[in-house]
């Protein structure tokens, strides 16, 4: 398997435009977790689903966020309108079944200009 | 990643000697916990994990200790390399939520 894939790598916007974040998971695990990552506030969690449905999404900062599992294998974040403030890294990861790891993609770096 | 260490603590080592990296974890419910290293500009990595029923795991050159009563984790790092120069993040997992979540992370710096 080649992990958890993020696309695109970088994205740069401009404020007031949509964004969307694209993850695909390991094949075959039934819980997925989007992360922010900043300076200012670390690793933090917007959201996770388990075998497509969202659990948790305390985490995620506004309505202007949302996150979407429509299969196992695919799932997108959507900022809209975007604002300079969103501009972080994001991550996506997958876990088999609970308390096992997480495997992490190598992140979506956002700029919002 | 955004790691950049202006608000994270900073371990500064020797080439050679030991590593401990401490983490306070925020919920006693919590059963399940992890370390992860993330080198610049890549997701985080998982290097061992601890289940709450146990005080202490080993891997290769690496020990996690877990301590309920203090709600307190350490990494310790044996033989440091410049290899392992990296953030370090502990991870708690809440019960049957199945919710990971992140603590702030420090910055190992290993010297020659």
């Amino acid at each position: 398997d080649a992990g958890v894939i993020q696309s695109p790598r970088h994205e740069v916007t401009e404020m007031g435009q949509e964004v969307t974040l694209r993850c695909k998971p390991i094949s075959g695990h039934d819980y997925l977790f989007w992360y922010r990552q900043t300076m200012m506030r670390g690793l933090e969690l917007l959201i996770y689903f388990n075998n497509n449905v969202p659990i948790d999404d305390s985490g995620m900062p506004e309505d202007r966020f949302s996150a979407k599992m429509p299969n196992a294998s695919f799932s997108t974040l959507k900022i809209q309108p975007s604002e300079p403030r969103d501009s972080a890294v994001y991550f996506c990861a997958s876990r088999e079944y609970m308390n096992t790891e997480a495997f992490f993609g190598q992140g979506t770096r956002l700029t919002v200009v | 990643g955004e790691n950049v260490g202006l608000h994270l603590p900073t371990l500064s080592v020797q080439e050679g000697d030991n590593s401990i990296i401490n983490c306070a974890y925020s919920n006693s419910a919590s059963d399940y916990f992890i370390w992860y290293k993330q080198e610049s500009g890549k997701g985080p990595q998982f290097i061992i994990d601890i289940r709450s029923n146990m005080d202490k795991r080993q891997g290769q050159r690496v020990t996690v200790l877990l301590n309920k009563t203090v709600k307190h984790l350490s990494l310790q790092i044996a033989a440091t390399q410049p290899g392992d120069s990296a953030v370090y993040f502990c991870a708690e997992n809440y019960g049957t939520a199945s919710k990971l979540t992140f603590g702030t992370g420090t910055r190992l710096q290993v010297t020659l």
